[in-house]
């Protein structure tokens, strides 16, 4: 069965740290996909980042980037030199071939980044 | 302009009368969704469509009925709305899976109160 677990409820860091978020996932399936999404205060979900699941290379976008490991069934994202404007929920999503591409979120992770 | 349209915005109703909270996209996409978000649960799937005529029950669909007649649209009904569907309402489309454009766009939300 699908899962993605998202440990961190909450983190609180002050602006400038390095911030790591976690994600954890299962699925039997060999092709998946992996995204995360952001919704800051003002609620509307943006997207950042999808990974297949056979392309393990990290990703780099400014202050954001992306660890994929499958030997750990993780996608874990960090934060550099965090910013006010970055807090937000972030949620970790996978979405696999079982039952036809459903899509699975994990219980998202509230970052507040504190000035 | 890209986007995904959710009407009505904010919506309070009474146990048992039917409503439609409609979605259209102007994507093109074939992929449509809908979830719905509840604090410490994250985003779940309630219905997803592949494709015209295509429709498939997510992790939540009791309750709800979808219909995807034209590409563009995918509507919502809850057919005798219960308190328990007090929730916020996501409508995302995207690209076929495995496409590279696979990342899902979503809708502002609709808040929905039932009383």
């Amino acid at each position: 069965a699908q899962k993605v677990t998202q440990a961190q409820t909450e983190i609180s860091v002050v602006e400038k740290e390095d911030v790591t978020l976690d994600c954890v996932y299962e699925t039997r399936d060999t092709t998946y996909y992996l995204f995360w999404y952001k919704q800051p205060p003002s609620g509307e979900l943006v997207f950042l980042i999808r990974r297949n699941s056979f392309d393990e290379q990290n990703e780099i976008s400014g202050r954001y980037s992306w660890n994929f490991q499958k030997s750990t069934s993780s996608f874990n994202f960090t934060i550099t030199a965090s910013q006010v404007v970055d807090s937000a929920v972030y949620f970790c999503a996978l979405s696999d071939n079982t039952g036809g591409f459903k899509t699975i979120f994990g219980a998202g992770t509230r970052l507040f980044v504190k000035a | 302009e890209a986007q995904v349209t959710q009407n009505p915005r904010y919506l309070i109703t009474v146990t048992g009368k039917k409503l439609t909270v409609t979605c259209s996209q102007n994507m093109n996409h074939e992929y449509m969704s809908w979830y719905r978000q509840d604090p410490g649960l994250g985003l779940r799937q309630i219905y997803y469509s592949m494709n015209v005529e295509v429709t498939d029950k997510g992790d939540v669909p009791e309750g709800y009925k979808v219909s995807r007649k034209e590409k563009r649209n995918f509507p919502l009904i809850l057919e005798s709305p219960s308190p328990n569907q007090t929730s916020l309402y996501f409508c995302a489309s995207s690209l076929h899976p495995g496409t590279s454009g696979y990342e899902q766009y979503f809708g502002p939300g609709t808040r929905l109160t039932v009383t």
